[in-house]
């Protein structure tokens, strides 16, 4: 399977405990995305890495969050000293965007399965 | 920003039926808006899209709609089957971001 996967894909914790989440997105793409899901609502951007440069970040990522794609493939979001309100389904996207070509109105998002974090 | 309002929230139809949901937009600048159909425990698969220089676009028995002047853009599923039971969810973008606004998700169930 070729498409964006995305490890673990269930995680409870305990409040005031560290997570790292892992997203491998699909092989030449060059955008990598994290969302956040609440039940009920659709995602929201937290934050995007154009190959490994993170370039913008939502005002949803409290300083308590922090991604990185070191290497300009997969990626890893961790949250520090979680709380319950963190509890929610973290979606990882990928997308490719050539440098020259076509403009963003052609880039398709593809997302993964997500994790799903509970935080007792 | 871009504000994206989706309706109906849930829609309940008997196998064989049409469904329509529609979905408005704020902001003029927005040119792509896609739909996403996500089954439970699982992240969004994208099942078709539309660009701002089209007024429709069909695939099989999904099609979308787009009015740039009214700004709304409606899915249109024909003769639904229950595996298209599943929460469905538009997005807005444009204006230069990357960023797409999703609306809310409306939860289609299908009944055999």
């Amino acid at each position: 399977d070729t498409g964006v996967s995305q490890d673990p894909r269930h995680k409870i914790t305990k409040r005031g405990q560290n997570v790292t989440f892992r997203c491998d997105p699909i092989s030449e793409h060059n955008r990598l995305y994290w969302y956040r899901q609440t039940l009920g609502q659709g995602p929201e951007f937290l934050t995007y890495f154009q190959n490994e440069a993170q370039l913008e970040k939502s005002r949803l990522l409290s300083d308590r969050f922090s991604a990185e794609r070191p290497k300009g493939s997969f990626s890893t979001l961790e949250i520090q000293r979680t709380e319950q309100g963190d509890s929610a389904m973290y979606l990882c996207a990928s997308s490719l965007v050539l440098a020259g070509g076509p403009s963003v109105r052609q880039e398709t998002q593809y997302f993964g399965p997500g994790t799903r974090l509970l935080v007792l | 920003g871009e504000n994206v309002e989706q309706h109906p929230s849930t829609l309940s139809v008997q196998e064989g039926d049409s469904a329509v949901i529609k979905c408005t937009y704020s902001d003029s600048a927005s040119n792509y808006f896609p739909w996403y159909k996500q089954e439970l425990g699982k992240g969004p698969q994208l099942i078709i899209d539309i660009r701002s220089n089209v007024g429709e676009k069909k695939d099989q028995r999904i099609a979308v709609t787009l009015n740039k002047t009214a700004k709304h853009f409606s899915l249109h599923i024909t003769e639904t089957q229950p595996e298209d039971s599943a929460v469905y969810f538009c997005a807005a973008r444009g204006g230069g971001s990357y960023i797409p606004t999703f609306g809310r998700g409306t939860s289609l169930i299908v009944h055999p």
